[in-house]
């Protein structure tokens, strides 16, 4: 069964950092791999995804993650932290068969001092 | 363009009672899948329907269960409440074709007493 890895649960970065999120997973085949952010009281937003082709893939607000097969991973990054990027972030992977069956990781708790 | 709602925003039901929760994707959207979101267990997929057939279904009891209707708006029913069904119940949609981004909506907040 497909499952994803967040192994840090909360994360404090200074504004004006660079910030890294780690996720790993575990999938038989080529992954669907998503990042989602969630804002307080609020849905989650899309920030990037992939699927094939270019293993380094941009997203919206300054956010790109780097599909490496050999680790198994689609860490999350940026390179300098605005105060407004404090929120939950979320890794999933997707189903082979088709639809939506997101499989999400428990997610990291982004921590942004000013 | 309006984006995903969910009514109601808030809910407080008592263990034993059923509970009903709307979600209206966004005009167009043809799929429309649930999940069940608490501190312990995280996001959790429920279900997907498009076209008003389920397409995928999560590992949940049958006392969950779901509907789309003709105009894609969806509903959840939990029936026989347990103190554990306490969770944000979060809906998002999609053109259809499948792993294709997700449109969240605000989500349910459903207290059980």
């Amino acid at each position: 069964a497909q499952s994803v890895t967040q192994p840090d649960i909360h994360i404090t970065v200074s504004e004006g950092a660079s910030l890294e999120l780690r996720c790993n997973y575990s999938y038989g085949a080529t992954p669907y791999l998503f990042w989602y952010v969630q804002s307080p009281g609020q849905g989650l937003q899309l920030l990037l995804k992939y699927f094939s082709g270019d293993t380094l893939v941009q997203g919206i607000k300054g956010f790109e993650a780097e599909f490496k097969r050999s680790q198994s991973s689609f860490n999350l990054r940026k390179p300098s932290v605005h105060w407004s990027d404090a929120a939950e972030y979320f890794c999933a992977v997707g189903p082979t068969g088709g639809g939506n069956k997101l499989t999400f990781g428990t997610g990291t708790q982004l921590k942004v001092e000013l | 363009k309006a984006g995903v709602t969910q009514t109601p925003r808030y809910l407080i039901k008592t263990r034993g009672q059923q509970v009903t929760l709307s979600c209206s994707p966004i005009s167009g959207h043809r799929s429309v899948s649930w999940y069940q979101q608490t501190p312990g267990q995280g996001l959790q997929f429920l279900f997907e329907y498009f076209s008003e057939t389920q397409r995928n279904k999560g590992n949940f009891p049958g006392r969950f269960s779901g509907r789309q209707f003709s105009n894609s708006r969806s509903e959840m029913n939990v029936s026989t409440l347990e103190l554990g069904d306490s969770a944000l119940y979060l809906c998002a949609s999609s053109g259809g074709t499948g792993n294709e981004k997700l449109f969240f909506g605000s989500g349910t907040q459903l207290s059980v007493l």
